[in-house]
């Protein structure tokens, strides 16, 4: 079945470091990829999301490629700040027929320090 | 504020017992999902309604059951409670049937604790 496994945090940055989360994904088809971002005491907010191999998504500063042949999603931003401390999921679900459930990974927990 | 609303935010009861979570998805929306999440098992789907209809099934146990009403609203109805129930409960809903670009928009959560 499908999976995706996601870096352990908890991750702890100093304001303006470099983040990269890595995600990979095992699937059966070709799946979109996504990251949801949780802040504390919220519900999940699309982060951004690539349909395609090749495709970049960005939002807010934050990127991740869809990487094929690695079967990867890695989340990357160039400057952390406060505000981004959450969790961060990435996941997969597929267009057209019935799977349109999300599989997420377990989340990764990015605190930022001032 | 994603416009999906769950209640009650904080639901603490025993083992043994039965509860109801509810779901009001966002104006228009026909899809709703319900997905659960725990420290062991991390984000998990449980099951999938549109327009009244069940649509799929995931990782949903025997004792919970759900159903969605004609004015959209969902429960999610868990009954003989185990302490490893105890997890937040959250309802996504989307437009149609959700595709790559439909998203899902999640509410805030149930926090279930079992005693």
């Amino acid at each position: 079945g499908d999976s995706v496994t996601q870096m352990e945090g908890p991750v702890t940055l100093s304001e303006e470091a470099f983040l990269t989360i890595n995600c990979t994904y095992t699937a059966t088809g070709y799946p979109s990829l996504f990251w949801y971002v949780q802040y504390p005491g919220e519900g999940l907010q699309l982060l951004l999301k690539a349909t395609k191999a090749d495709d970049k998504g960005s939002n807010k500063g934050f990127e991740a490629t869809y990487r094929k042949e690695t079967t990867s999603f890695h989340l990357e931003k160039g400057s952390v700040q406060v505000s981004d401390s959450a969790v961060y999921f990435c996941a997969l679900t597929y267009s057209g027929g019935s799977n349109y459930k999300l599989t997420f990974g377990k989340g990764t927990l990015l605190t930022v320090n001032p | 504020d994603s416009g999906v609303t769950q209640t009650p935010k904080h639901l603490i009861t025993a083992t043994g017992q039965r509860v109801t979570l509810r779901c009001s998805p966002r104006s228009g929306d026909l899809s709703v999902y319900w997905y659960q999440q725990s420290l062991d098992q991390g984000l998990q789907f449980l099951i999938q309604y549109y327009n009244g209809e069940e649509r799929a099934k995931g990782n949903i146990l025997e004792r919970f059951s759900a159903q969605q009403f004609p004015d959209l609203h969902s429960e999610l109805n868990l009954s003989s409670l185990e302490l490893g129930d105890s997890a937040l409960y959250f309802c996504a809903s989307s437009g149609l049937l959700a595709g790559v670009d439909n998203e899902q928009f999640f509410g805030p959560g149930t926090r279930l604790t079992v005693l």
